[in-house]
């Protein structure tokens, strides 16, 4: 079974432009989470999405936003980006049903000049 | 808000010897316990995890325990092996998909042969 792939893998972008973010998930699962991981403020979850639908979401700003498609994979959109936003960005997936365990993509490492 | 405190941050034992990583959380409603391994260049990936209904869990050299009354959850490696050097994140869920995890801060642990 393919794992959960994110596109790019790197990115570079300057501030004031805006970026978007790829998540395929595993093949069958219905949830994609978003978190972004910074040495300083470690793993923070953004939202979810559950059948092309934000299921919960996170303490970050309106500049943060994704979106589901139908067939599950996810996109995610930064705004205005500040030098703040340079950090690694996760997607995870999971069945989204029960206590299902989620699996983490490599990331997108996102840099702000 | 909810927040999930882990300790110690960084953690430096012996091959054999064993090691215990411990979490607190605030959201007396988390219900949903898991423990993530991050590796360098890697996506988290999880080990082990315990529901609030249960307060101790094990696999092979994985143990976990929760104490709800106490808000307290532990993480125990006995055996440890050069191979378990990484950063370890304990998390806390409120909802029934375990997902919108609250991660601590992380434990990288260092097991040297």
């Amino acid at each position: 079974k393919a794992g959960v792939t994110q596109t790019p893998r790197y990115l570079i972008k300057t501030r004031g432009q805006q970026v978007t973010l790829s998540c395929s998930p595993i093949s069958g699962h219905r949830s994609v989470s978003w978190y972004q991981q910074t040495p300083g403020q470690g793993l923070q979850f953004l939202f979810e999405y559950f059948s092309e639908t934000q299921r919960n979401k996170g303490n970050f700003p309106g500049r943060f936003s994704g979106r589901q498609f139908s067939n599950s994979r996810s996109e995610m959109n930064v705004s205005t980006l500040e030098l703040g936003d340079s950090a690694l960005y996760l997607c995870a997936s999971s069945s989204g049903l029960g206590y299902n365990e989620q699996f983490f993509g490599p990331g997108t490492r996102l840099t702000v000049l | 808000g909810e927040n999930v405190e882990q300790h110690p941050s960084t953690l430096s034992v012996q091959e054999g010897d064993s090691a215990v990583i411990k979490c607190t959380y605030s959201d007396s409603a988390s219900n949903y316990f898991p423990w993530y391994k991050q590796e360098l260049g890697k996506g988290p990936q999880l080990i082990i995890d315990i529901r609030s209904n249960v307060g101790e869990k094990k696999d092979q050299r994985i143990a976990v325990t929760l104490n709800k009354t106490a808000k307290h959850f532990s993480l125990h490696i006995t055996e440890t092996q050069p191979e378990d050097s990484a950063v370890y994140f304990c998390a806390a869920s409120r909802n029934q998909a375990g997902t919108a995890l609250i991660f601590g801060k992380g434990t990288t642990l260092s097991v040297s042969s």
